[in-house]
């Protein structure tokens, strides 16, 4: 019931087209929603995250659009750019005083070619 | 912009050997983690600590594990006798506490091999 699934394990997309990456769960008490973004070697650096009383939320050319009697949410990468090609987790949390501990999804490799 | 820092970038051990990983978490954050991940799999989340003692820990972060904050600076990650499979790199992260932020920055981790 922790888990987080995410799909797909790898994507390929032309520069200029929209990257989805879709992510779901199970445990409906998980209040935050953060997208990471991985370059190799480097550590998991936070991209975008959203609350379950939004339906979307959006900075700059990523988008995160959450369905929560689906409990499901997906990253929208807008005018995907070679400079986006990288590893994607989703995460999700949830409040215990403090002990706010990230489940990550299993992430996608994002490839954007010219 | 402050950062998460974390030494060594890279730690080869033997197996059974004590290993000490470090982490400097961004100064004014009060919760500090360890996470980890195998090479090509998902980060797993090993501790969480906060106000000098261990909030929570997962099934990974058995006796062989143990964290401290010995000063008012760092976080460290101490693995007593290294096996083959804590091979995997070793991310630290901080987040503020205050307000209702969740949002945890991460340092750029440290690979730890254990031969």
């Amino acid at each position: 019931q922790q888990q987080v699934k995410q799909s797909p394990q790898s994507l390929i997309v032309q520069k200029g087209g929209i990257s989805i990456i879709n992510c779901a769960y199970e445990n409906t008490a998980f209040d935050y929603f953060p997208w990471y973004q991985q370059f190799p070697g480097k550590g998991p650096a936070l991209l975008i995250a959203i609350r379950p009383d939004v339906s979307e939320k959006k900075e700059g050319r990523f988008t995160i659009s959450f369905n929560k009697s689906a409990k499901q949410f997906s990253l929208h990468i807008m005018d995907s750019q070679p400079g986006d090609s990288a590893t994607y987790f989703c995460a999700a949390s949830m409040e215990n005083f403090g002990n706010e501990k990230l489940t990550f999804g299993t992430g996608t490799r994002l490839t954007i070619i010219p | 912009e402050p950062e998460v820092t974390q030494t060594p970038s890279h730690q080869v051990t033997q197996m059974g050997q004590e290993v000490i990983l470090r982490c400097v978490p961004i100064s004014n954050h009060l919760y500090f983690y360890w996470y980890r991940q195998i090479l090509g799999q998902k980060v797993e989340f090993l501790v969480s600590f906060y106000n000098n003692e261990i909030s929570e820990k997962s099934e990974i972060f058995d006796d062989q594990f143990s964290v401290e904050r010995p000063d008012g600076s760092n976080f460290t990650l101490k693995i007593r006798s290294t096996k083959l499979e804590d091979s995997a790199m070793y991310f630290c992260a901080s987040r503020q506490g205050t307000g209702v932020s969740y949002e945890q920055y991460f340092g750029p981790g440290t690979r730890l091999t254990v031969t």
